[in-house]
Formats: C-alpha cells, sequence, structure tokens
C-alpha cells in the first residue's frame, strides 16, 4: 500500500550547516508531496509543495524536488538558522482524498 | 480570513467523560478534516467531511467517536466515554477540493483524560 518514510531525528546542526532531512514514498499513483512544518507552540504550516515529478517546491530557504525515480521529496536547506528549528513532516497526498504524515523529525539549531 | 480555529485549546477531563470539540474552517473551503497526533508522531487522519457529507472515517475512529459538520460550516468531534488512550492532539483542517491544493490547520485541542 501507499507509505512515507521520513529521516528519524532529533536532528541537531550548528547556524550556517547544510540541512537534509530525507522522505520516501512508496505508491500506486503519483501523489503530491508537501512538507509542513511545526514550530514551538504553534499549528501545522505548510512550507513548500510539489505536484508532479521534477517539480521543485521553495520556500524561506527551503528546497525539495519530486524525484518520480527515486520516489523520493527531500527536504534542503543551504544555509540554517536557530530559527529554523521545529518538526518537519513529509506529508504525501497519495489521490485519497487526504495527507499521509511521516513520522516527523525534530530539528535543533545552536548558534 | 482568521485562519481555522479550534475551541477549546486544551481539555481535561476524567476518564469516562465525553467531551466535544469544535473547529471553524476557513469560511470557503468545502473540504474539512480531524487528524490526531499522539506525542512524537505524525498527525494520523481520522475523518473528512465534503461539505456536510462524511466521506470516509478511519479505522482509528473507533464507535465512541462521531464527527458531524451540519451546515456545511463548522465541524464537531465527539468522544463518548474517554479513555487514558484518547489522549493526544486533535488537529482540524481545512481545504478546497484537489490533490494538490493545500491544506490549513488550526492549532488543535490537546485533550487529556485522567
Amino acid at each position: 500500500g501507499d507509505s512515507v518514510t521520513q529521516m528519524e531525528g532529533p536532528v541537531t546542526l550548528s547556524e550556517e550547516a547544510f540541512l537534509t532531512i530525507n522522505c520516501t514514498y512508496t505508491a500506486t499513483g503519483y501523489p503530491s508531496l508537501f512538507w509542513y512544518v511545526q514550530y514551538p507552540g504553534e499549528g501545522l504550516q505548510l512550507l513548500l509543495k510539489a505536484t508532479k515529478a521534477d517539480d521543485k517546491g521553495s520556500n524561506k530557504g527551503f528546497e525539495a524536488t519530486y524525484r518520480k525515480e527515486t520516489t523520493s521529496f527531500h527536504l534542503e536547506k543551504g544555509s540554517v538558522q536557530v530559527s529554523d528549528s521545529a518538526v518537519y513532516f513529509c506529508a504525501p497526498n497519495f489521490g485519497n482524498e487526504k495527507l499521509t504524515f511521516g513520522t516527523g523529525t525534530r530539528l535543533t539549531i545552536i548558534p | 480570513d482568521t485562519g481555522v480555529s479550534q475551541d477549546p485549546r486544551h481539555k481535561i477531563t476524567k476518564r469516562g467523560q465525553n467531551v466535544t470539540f469544535r473547529c471553524d474552517p476557513i469560511s470557503e473551503h468545502n473540504r474539512l478534516y480531524w487528524y490526531r497526533q499522539t506525542l512524537g508522531q505524525g498527525p494520523e487522519f481520522l475523518t473528512y467531511f465534503q461539505n456536510e457529507a462524511q466521506l470516509e472515517k478511519s479505522r482509528l475512529l473507533s464507535d465512541r467517536f462521531s464527527a458531524e459538520r451540519p451546515k456545511g460550516s463548522f465541524s464537531t468531534l465527539e468522544i463518548q466515554r474517554t479513555e487514558q488512550g484518547d489522549s493526544a492532539m486533535y488537529l482540524c483542517a481545512s481545504s478546497f477540493v484537489g490533490m494538490g491544493t493545500e491544506a490549513f490547520f488550526g492549532q488543535g485541542t490537546r485533550l487529556t483524560v485522567v
């Protein structure tokens, strides 16, 4: 069946480090792909999305590319800041009208 | 537009009591979702509505859970005879119809069953 696997955390990085959070999926069709972020004390917010193969979503310096050949949607940022500390969720929509969330990756950035 | 709002934000109840949560979606959205999130996990789908019709319920939604969206606007989620395992964050989201459409989430209702 359709499923999503997300890199486990927690992840701790120094400010200005490069970030990658891996996300892979298994699907019978072609899902839309989303990254959501949950800042401390706040609700889930959409960070970026991609709806078809080779699309690149980007927002706030974060990027992720829809890779059909590797069924992946890895989240990257070239230089993280303390304010990026949050929990990040990969969430495909497998065409069944709802999002399926990964387990989440807690990111902590140290000054 | 004030976004998706949920009430209450926190609820502490004794085991065996009934609780009801409310969600007010973004006004022009026709889809409304309920998810449950436990500590350290991603949100899990419970049910969703399109307008007033409840189109899908997860097997996670036991007979003690019921959700309504009577006029296609706000929704309520009721849990009867609460159990300690019901303790979680209950999230509501709304969107337009469509796979690529962003779902907007409320801040959730945190339920603690003691």
